[in-house]
């Protein structure tokens, strides 16, 4: 069965304090795995996408990787303004539908 | 370049009404996609359009639900008879035609039915 998952659920960090979210997926076959930003009441702002296993893209104070069976989102020095959930998607080469995670609630404290 | 739009932003129904969701994708984007998402859950694919067209519409429930995007305007999300357990927030998500994979997502509709 497809399926993405997100841990942790919650992550609480001080500014600054750098830190990795983690995205477990099994697919049959990737076609893309994908990073969203969510601020309370608004849809998903994307980030980036990642189609092989060693591709890396950043922005900001954002990097994602992406491995065989798994992703991380990791943030350096992270500020408030970095405070929200962050989910990840997965494509597969199967269909059209994208399987996300419950997402990571992220809250970056000043 | 306005963003997708989605309204209404809030809408309240009885038990047994119908629900109307619309979507106005960002100019240019051909490909709608809808998702629900209930408290403490990830998104649900729900269904995947292009203009005129139904793609997949694997995740849609077989009964009560329905999609369309026509060749002018928005993209409507039709939920008939509405249950309590439709409550959730809808989202849609618009791509454009050479990248159908990036999808730009809108505010969401919260549907509440009591």
């Amino acid at each position: 069965e497809d399926q993405v998952t997100q841990s942790p659920e919650a992550l609480r960090l001080q500014e600054g304090e750098s830190s990795s979210l983690n995205c477990s997926y099994t697919v049959s076959g990737l076609r893309g795995l994908f990073w969203y930003r969510q601020d309370p009441g608004k849809g998903p702002e994307f980030l980036f996408t990642l189609y092989s296993a060693g591709e890396e893209k950043e922005k900001e104070r954002l990097k994602a990787t992406l491995t065989k069976k798994e992703s991380f989102l990791h943030i350096t020095a992270p500020k408030p303004e970095d405070s929200a959930t962050y989910l990840c998607a997965a494509l597969s080469n199967t269909g059209n539908q994208f399987y996300f995670g419950t997402g990571t609630s992220l809250t970056v404290i000043p | 370049n306005a963003g997708v739009m989605q309204n209404p932003r809030h809408l309240v129904r009885r038990r047994g009404q119908e629900a109307r969701l619309r979507c106005s994708p960002m100019k240019g984007h051909s490909h709608v996609y809808w998702y629900r998402q209930l408290p403490e859950e990830g998104l649900k694919f729900m269904v995947y359009l292009q203009k005129e067209n139904i793609i997949d519409e694997s995740g849609m429930p077989k009964e009560r639900f329905s999609a369309e995007f026509p060749k002018e305007g928005p993209s409507i999300l039709r939920i008939q008879q509405v249950v309590r357990g439709d409550s959730a927030a809808y989202f849609c998500a618009s791509s454009p035609p050479h990248s159908s994979y990036e999808q730009y997502f809108g505010p969401g509709t919260r549907l509440t039915v009591t």
